[in-house]
């Protein structure tokens, strides 16, 4: 199994700013994924993060707007950049522990609302 | 791409009824499927999984789930349903991706349970 935990829990900030989620887990794991939970809906990848390289990002999320650190195994920061309203939402940390694709943990989530 | 249906949004039951919960995913071959549950407050956590073998799965809490390949299917069942079942149900497949898979969920069911 994997622990993983989130910083900030929650947060509420400013339009245009930006904010950096903290990923962190118990164990060392190759892959690491953020999801995005817009409120009433489902949970959307965002992109995938592989130690020491670029991360892969899903239809609809650039690089720009959602910069990805994966600097070591066990940690992994999603900042969200110059935001709006329709940034609000919860973003979640994920893992993948065994293989091949044995089972999926997710973070406790980061709640973010935008003014 | 892959993409996965749930075709129930709110369920509402009262305690010790029968639940089916519907999924469905959008193409066949090799698939993993899996039924994650979020109770209120809590993390996503994993019911069960079906990689291979007998196609119906036993998972947590006296959930099961039948995969039904003719069907595209994967409905989780449970023959009578507690107040603490309360809580919302994701249904998800893997799509296997290049050099790596990605979790793909469905829309997700709110399960309401009353004493």
């Amino acid at each position: 199994s994997a622990v993983i935990s989130q910083k900030p829990s929650r947060d509420i900030c400013q339009r245009g700013t930006s904010l950096t989620i903290q990923c962190q887990v118990d164990s060392q794991v190759t892959m690491m994924f953020w999801y995005r939970q817009q409120p009433g809906q489902s949970l959307t990848l965002i992109a995938t993060a592989n130690q020491g390289s670029e991360a892969t990002y899903e239809s609809g999320f650039v690089i720009d707007k959602f910069p990805i650190s994966r600097p070591n195994l066990t940690f992994s920061t999603l900042t969200v950049s110059n935001m709006s309203p329709e940034d609000s939402s919860i973003y979640l940390c994920s893992v993948v522990v065994g293989a091949p694709h044995n089972e999926q943990f997710f973070g406790p989530g980061t709640r973010l609302t935008v003014l | 791409a892959q993409s996965v249906s749930q075709h129930n949004h709110h369920v509402i039951l009262s305690e010790a009824a029968s639940l089916e919960l519907g999924c469905n995913y959008s193409y066949g071959g090799t698939v993993n499927l899996f039924w994650y549950v979020q109770y209120p407050g809590q993390h996503l956590q994993l019911l069960l999984k079906y990689f291979s073998g007998d196609p119906l799965v036993k998972g947590i809490k006296g959930f099961e789930a039948e995969f039904i390949k003719s069907k595209f299917s994967f409905n989780l069942r449970k023959p009578s349903v507690q107040w603490s079942d309360t809580a919302e149900y994701f249904c998800a497949v893997i799509e296997f991706s290049g050099g790596y898979n990605k979790l793909i969920f469905g829309a997700g069911t709110r399960l309401a349970v009353h004493p």
